[in-house]
């Protein structure tokens, strides 16, 4: 079963508003989660990494003060993409590391589609 | 990043075995080799990983050339189910996330 669930699946909103994306990791702790975008018939791109009770890790070209995210718990990340407008409209998927080290696999979810109208 | 090459797209037919090539020439000693594959509209899934040695579990196996500059992923008997984009990644030590290539698109025919 999912291991690491993501919560809407899909959401629709307008432009200017603001939308949340959670991500929780169901049965073990993640101190890391990565949160990945990815546009129609393209490859997944890293947007950030979040850490527990610190500061989230921004990839070059992602504005941090647009994609907001917090790790609060040690089984639960959020995103929340402010201001949205339509280009925003993407795939995310959240993923965290059931195991400590850097070769166990990744659990992801099974992504939020946004829609910005 | 350790970067891969992998063909675009790929065709198999049902209930045949799928070989599903990776190269990676510039592969370091302790880069892991891991295949994913994300259905549509779907988040990836884990697939296999492996260092050095081939790798088999329930979904595929993995053979890893001796030289380490290639791998492949190996399906055994293809279901319409296993049509997807197969992802193959290289994780460094120093490195925790997954940086996606564009991967290979498999198509299962009946």
């Amino acid at each position: 079963g999912a291991v690491v669930s993501q919560h809407p699946s899909r959401v629709i909103c307008k432009s200017g508003t603001s939308v949340k994306i959670e991500c929780r990791s169901l049965d073990f702790q993640a101190t890391t989660m990565f949160w990945y975008r990815q546009f129609p018939k393209k490859s997944l791109m890293l947007m950030a990494t979040s850490n527990e009770g610190s500061k989230a890790t921004y990839e070059q070209g992602v504005e941090k003060d647009k994609f907001l995210i917090n790790h609060a718990s040690l089984t639960l990340s959020t995103l929340t993409v402010t201001s949205a407008h339509p280009e925003d409209s993407s795939f995310y998927i959240c993923s965290a590391r059931r195991g400590g080290s850097y070769n166990s696999p990744l659990h992801f979810g099974n992504g939020t589609r946004l829609t910005v109208t | 990043d350790a970067k891969t090459t992998q063909p675009n797209s790929m065709e198999s037919n049902e209930e045949e075995p799928v070989h599903l090539p990776c190269n990676h020439s510039t592969i370091s000693g302790t880069d892991y080799i891991h295949w994913y594959r994300q259905l549509p509209s779907q988040g990836p899934e884990y697939v296999i990983h492996g260092l050095t040695s081939n790798v088999n579990n329930r979904m595929a196996s993995l053979a890893i050339a001796e030289d380490r500059k290639s791998s492949t992923l190996i399906l055994h008997r293809a279901t319409l189910r296993d049509a997807a984009v197969y992802y193959c990644i290289l994780t460094p030590k120093s490195q925790g996330n997954l940086i996606f290539g564009k991967g290979t698109k498999l198509s299962v025919k009946p």
